[in-house]
């Protein structure tokens, strides 16, 4: 079954303590992606990768920090977590970027920083 | 820059009553395209349609219909006879070719259906 996958998908953490959310995908896209969605806001894109190494910020990049060391992998990590970080998370894949093919996300994440 | 505004921020109805949410959307390109998803409770996002730029034809797909006006940067969506079942959050975003590395969402209009 194709799908995107993340973990976990509940989380309470202090500030500061370093986290990492891990985001899976088995359709061998090339361009990955995380939003945050937050009450009146919307999703916001924080970080988005258009293939393997290749990585770029989006509209809300700052206290988060990515990785692509492999196709089907695109972990969000948070260095020192705060408050303002609690919110709903998203990973997407899509097999190109551009809006003409399909976007899959994952189940999300959700997380509290106390 | 692209823009999203879903006007509506709650709506609750009756079942069985007909009901649409709002989008309009702002962009410079002349190729994009236009989305809907449903975040039920269970927190997923669903997706529901893939519109493009050069397509005005409006869309059925049993109870859920879409009317795309570009003279109105319009992207609305209606339900039909509405369920408990379509109480969810909807949210429409815009992808296109200057933003292309991103869907740009509006804010969200959450669907109460009431029995």
């Amino acid at each position: 079954e194709a799908q995107v996958t993340q973990n976990p998908r509940y989380l309470i953490t202090v500030t500061g303590k370093k986290l990492t959310v891990t985001c899976s995908q088995n359709m061998n896209h090339e361009y990955m992606s995380w939003y945050r969605q937050d009450p009146g806001l919307g999703l916001r894109q924080i970080y988005y990768s258009m293939n393997v190494e290749v990585t770029d910020k989006g509209d809300v990049p700052e206290g988060y920090k990515v990785s692509r060391k492999e196709k089907r992998n695109f972990p969000l990590i948070l260095e020192s977590p705060s408050p303002n970080q609690t919110s709903l998370y998203f990973c997407a894949s899509s097999l190109s970027f551009g809006g003409n093919t399909e976007a899959f996300f994952g189940q999300g994440t959700r997380l509290t920083v106390v | 820059a692209q823009k999203v505004t879903q006007a509506q921020t709650e709506i609750s109805v009756v079942e069985k009553e007909d009901v649409t949410l709002d989008c309009v959307y702002e962009t410079r390109d002349t190729t994009y395209y236009l989305f809907w998803y449903k975040q039920p409770p269970s927190g997923e996002l669903v997706f529901l349609i893939r519109r493009n730029s050069f397509d005005e034809q409006n869309e059925i797909s049993g109870r859920y219909s879409w009317n795309f006006q570009k003279s109105t940067s319009s992207f609305n969506f209606t339900i039909t006879a509405s369920q408990v079942v379509d109480s969810a959050v909807y949210f429409c975003a815009l992808s296109d070719i200057q933003g292309a590395q991103k869907l740009v969402f509006g804010q969200g209009t959450r669907l109460t259906i009431n029995p």
